[in-house]
């Protein structure tokens, strides 16, 4: 049972563009959300955090967005950077878990000249 | 300096063998992880551990074991490598006194091949 679901495997966009990346999730305990960043042979690095009070977060040219009743949150790319492409990860915690994580299965992002 | 490092970076065994890959962290954080990852599930949780004390499973802790040897090491065991369990495999730190709890930190990963 995927708690978290990203459903798009692979995102393609031009370098200057908007990303706007997906992720779903199930379970209505969860009440933080954060999205991770993977280039290749390095391990997940923290972008951006969101918690349930709130249904944006802004850092930069990264926001997030959080919508509680769909049970859906985007990560938004403005704008697009060839240095952005990279997989990305949501994650999703309950406040009753201590901090454990679960991930959603993470979006490869291409960011073309 | 990297702050969590993990030991091999690669490694190739064959089944039946047993193999440890280590973790340490020079950020002082309390809580350490275990995650594989795997092409198209995501990281998943193995163990977790919130002080030297404390060991937890996570969700797919079957066929591994740790051991926290220190505030700043924790070691991921395959007592006997399997096929599927090749993955790559990551190590990750938090600390709730700074910053948010749910912020982890992970090391650059071990590529594990068991044949």
């Amino acid at each position: 049972d995927q708690q978290v679901k990203q459903n798009s495997p692979s995102l393609s966009v031009q370098e200057g563009r908007i990303s706007i990346l997906n992720c779903d999730y199930t379970n209505s305990m969860f009440d933080y959300f954060l999205w991770y960043k993977k280039y290749p042979a390095e391990g997940p690095t923290f972008l951006i955090s969101i918690s349930s009070i709130k249904d944006k977060n802004e850092d930069g040219r990264f926001t997030v967005f959080l919508n509680k009743s769909a049970k859906h949150l985007s990560l938004h790319i403005v704008p697009s950077q060839p240095g952005d492409s990279a997989v990305y990860f949501c994650a999703a915690s309950a406040n009753n878990q201590g901090g454990k994580l679960i991930f959603g299965q993470g979006t490869e992002l291409s960011v073309k000249p | 300096d990297a702050d969590v490092t993990q030991t091999p970076r690669n490694r190739i065994t064959k089944t039946g063998k047993r193999i440890m890959l280590e973790c340490s962290q020079t950020k002082g954080h309390d809580r350490m992880y275990w995650y594989r990852q795997d092409p198209g599930l995501g990281l998943r949780l193995i163990y977790y551990s919130f002080d030297v004390k404390d060991i937890n499973k996570g969700e797919i802790s079957d066929g591994y074991s740790v051991s926290r040897q220190a505030q700043a090491k924790f070691s991921l065991s395959l007592e006997s490598a399997i096929p599927n369990q090749t993955a790559l495999y990551f190590c990750a730190t938090s600390d709730p006194r700074v910053g948010h709890q749910e912020t982890q930190y992970f090391g650059p990963g071990t590529r594990l091949l068991v044949l």
